[in-house]
């Protein structure tokens, strides 16, 4: 079946230091989202990217979508205490209508 | 104030007791998931509803059930048929297409002592 893959599983980084977390599917993907988990919540919605080739950017976080639609990167720049968490990337089934296919996540730890 | 919610937030049951977990939500969203997470772990899907009245089973359904006769509810039971019970329990819902957003509820964890 389809699968998305993250890497790297784990990060740490010192405060002030960039980050970037990738995700790689084995099909193409009409869409890619990215959820955030802080330690000990639930996973929050960030973004969704649709085109291929689209950037998007929240604040410190620059988000790409891949031109095969097959890849996608989350990255951070300067990071701080508050981006401590979990960052999923999910994406649609490659057939039917089942639900996200999540990747495992990688967990960002930032030592101030 | 619209969302999901999910309760209780600690729960706590003797071995071989079944169990059963309560999500709500009020977003009006047709389909609905069950999420299980492990420490350090991702997402593994127990169970899903697109409709009232219908659910599938997810990658890991063994040991669960669940129920959609209320568009808004969708509770899971976690049966002593599971082997290791022990978890962070995730509910979420969403809009009945696969590629729509999914809204988390804070979540239950459950200790099976």
């Amino acid at each position: 079946g389809q699968q998305v893959m993250q890497i790297p599983q784990y990060q740490h980084v010192q405060e002030g230091e960039d980050f970037t977390t990738y995700c790689n599917s084995s099909t193409t993907l009409s869409n890619i989202q990215w959820y955030k988990q802080r330690p000990g919540g639930h996973p929050v919605f960030l973004i969704q990217l649709v085109k291929s080739g689209e950037v998007k950017k929240q604040k410190r976080l620059t988000f790409q979508f891949g031109e095969a639609k097959k890849n996608s990167s989350l990255h951070i720049t300067a990071t701080q205490t508050t981006d401590v968490g979990t960052y999923f990337c999910a994406g649609p089934p490659s057939s039917g209508n089942t639900p996200l296919v999540f990747g495992k996540g990688t967990r960002l730890s930032v030592i101030a | 104030d619209g969302g999901i919610t999910q309760s209780p937030k600690y729960l706590f049951r003797k071995e071989g007791q079944n169990v059963t977990l309560s999500c709500e939500q009020n977003l009006n969203h047709d389909a609905m998931y069950w999420y299980r997470q492990d420490p350090g772990q991702g997402l593994r899907l127990i169970y899903y509803s697109q409709i009232v009245n219908d659910f599938q089973k997810g990658d890991i359904a063994e040991g669960y059930s669940v129920s959609r006769e209320k568009k808004e509810s969708f509770p899971l039971t976690v049966t002593s048929a599971q082997k290791n019970p022990t978890a962070f329990y995730l509910c979420a819902s969403s809009g009945r297409g696969s590629t729509d957003t999914q809204y988390f509820g804070p979540g239950t964890r459950l200790t099976v002592l």
